[in-house]
């Protein structure tokens, strides 16, 4: 079993369109961070959330940690074809560093 | 600029030919590194946690005869693939925490690995 499931794993929507992906657990996280990443590169972090509840928006992006910590959602508005990528999920525990399963996202013109 | 430095960034070999990839840490020390593997449109799976100055730490399933792991000094990790066969070709990535492991990680651009 995983230890971040993320949904939906493919997402596929025309520009303009908002959507909103999940990331969950059944552990208590301290923090959880969220990657986008394009082909051939690392990822690249977006947002860190801490605060249980917290909410946090990056432009069109908003992220949210779930009250007990154990899930994240982030939700994209008006979609563009630059948002293209794999959204990624991730937690650090003890001393090791796990991504979720990631979501798949294209914005199609 | 990059923070952290991986190297090579394509290799292409034979099959039964051992690679190394090499992981370095630019103008900051990081006595943990993780590596990953990925496949196309798929997450990234924690290889192994390369702990400076002792032994790796493997996940489960992961062959650490397979995959060797170094981290000799505070700036650089290294992984060798020994024997690579064509089924251990993958985009390998390694990264460095900013802080403890629970921080954010600053990543290497990763190896592309083809084993013909």
């Amino acid at each position: 079993t995983q230890l971040l499931e993320q949904s939906p794993q493919f997402l596929s929507i025309q520009e303009g369109e908002n959507l909103t992906v999940y990331c969950n657990s059944s552990s208590v996280f301290s923090s959880l961070q969220w990657y986008r990443q394009e082909p051939g590169e690392g990822p690249v972090l977006l947002v860190t959330v801490v605060t249980g509840g917290e909410v946090k928006k990056l432009k069109r992006l908003t992220f949210q940690f779930g009250d007990a910590r154990k899930d994240s959602s982030l939700h994209i508005t008006a979609a563009q074809t630059g948002d293209t990528g794999l959204y990624l999920c991730a937690v650090g525990m003890g001393n090791q560093f796990y991504f979720g399963t990631g979501t798949s996202l294209t914005v199609i013109p | 600029g990059a923070v952290v430095s991986q190297h090579p960034s394509w290799v292409i070999c034979k099959s039964g030919t051992s690679v190394k990839i090499e992981c370095r840490s630019l103008d900051f020390q990081a006595t943990t590194m993780f590596w990953y593997r990925q496949f196309p449109k798929q997450s990234l799976m924690l290889m192994a946690t390369s702990n400076e100055g002792s032994k790796a730490t493997y996940e489960q399933g992961v062959e650490k005869d397979k995959f060797l792991i170094n981290h000799a000094s505070l700036t650089l990790s290294t992984l060798t693939v020994t024997s690579a066969h064509p089924e251990d070709s993958s985009f390998y990535i390694c990264s460095a925490p900013w802080g403890g492991s629970e921080q954010p990680q600053h990543f290497g651009d990763g190896t592309r690995l083809s084993i013909l």
